[in-house]
């Protein structure tokens, strides 16, 4: 149990297009969503806090215009890269939580989306 | 931002070896994760030791939380090659579920 799917896994674009990354909770709840962000041998940075049928929390630094978070329902959340450009190639990833559940804090994650931006 | 600091950033040992890392951390918190990394995949939980716990098992880990020195390290005993990976812990300040990271341990078995 516990498992939490991305799309895509990788993904090459052209600088200035929008590109699209899914985050799934395949069998439980999210009622919480988290973003983050890694560059190559760096930690995790938290982009963005999202609650279902609620506006995403953005972390300081991070323009929530250009990355669009939309976490419509306890099993689904996107990000949005909007215009991207080559600063944005990164990996992102996502973790759900479900505070129903037992688990306390735990966060599941997903196996992350490469980026790159030409 | 980040409150957590491991050491070593790097550790090679030999397969078969315990391996040791260390998080420490500034504030107050409600508990500390430990999660493993890949290369270039997404993290796997590992344990998670709320604050009134002083020590935890599984498996071959053994994660110790000092509260009072705001510290934890992470204890792999015996070695092997396919624990290669990079060791992040991650606390959680209170009961929601923001967590903020540590830099990272990226420790190698040598077979």
């Amino acid at each position: 149990g516990a498992v939490v799917s991305q799309h895509p896994s990788w993904v090459i674009c052209k600088s200035g297009t929008s590109v699209k990354i899914e985050c799934r909770s395949l069998d439980f709840q999210a009622t919480t969503m988290f973003w983050y962000r890694q560059f190559p041998k760096q930690s995790l940075m938290l982009m963005a806090t999202s609650n279902e049928g609620s506006k995403a929390t953005y972390e300081q630094g991070v323009e929530k215009d250009k990355f669009l978070i939309n976490h419509a329902s306890l099993t689904l959340s996107t990000l949005t890269v909007t215009s991207a450009h080559p600063e944005d190639s990164s990996f992102y990833i996502c973790s759900a939580g479900d505070r129903g559940l037992a688990w306390g804090n735990e966060q599941f994650f997903g196996p992350g989306t490469r980026l790159t931006v030409l | 931002s980040q409150q957590g600091e491991e050491d070593p950033q790097a550790l090679s040992i030999q397969e078969g070896e315990n391996a040791t890392m260390n998080c420490s951390y500034k504030t107050s918190i409600n508990n500390l994760q430990w999660y493993r990394q890949n290369s270039g995949r997404g993290l796997v939980h590992l344990i998670l030791i709320r604050s009134n716990e002083r020590e935890k098992h599984s498996g071959r880990l053994r994660v110790t939380l000092d509260t009072s020195k705001k510290s934890s390290s992470l204890l792999i005993t015996a070695s092997r090659a396919a624990d290669t990976a990079s060791y992040f812990c991650a606390t959680a300040l209170d009961s929601n579920y923001q967590l903020i990271w540590g830099a990272g341990t990226k420790l190698i078995i040598k077979p």
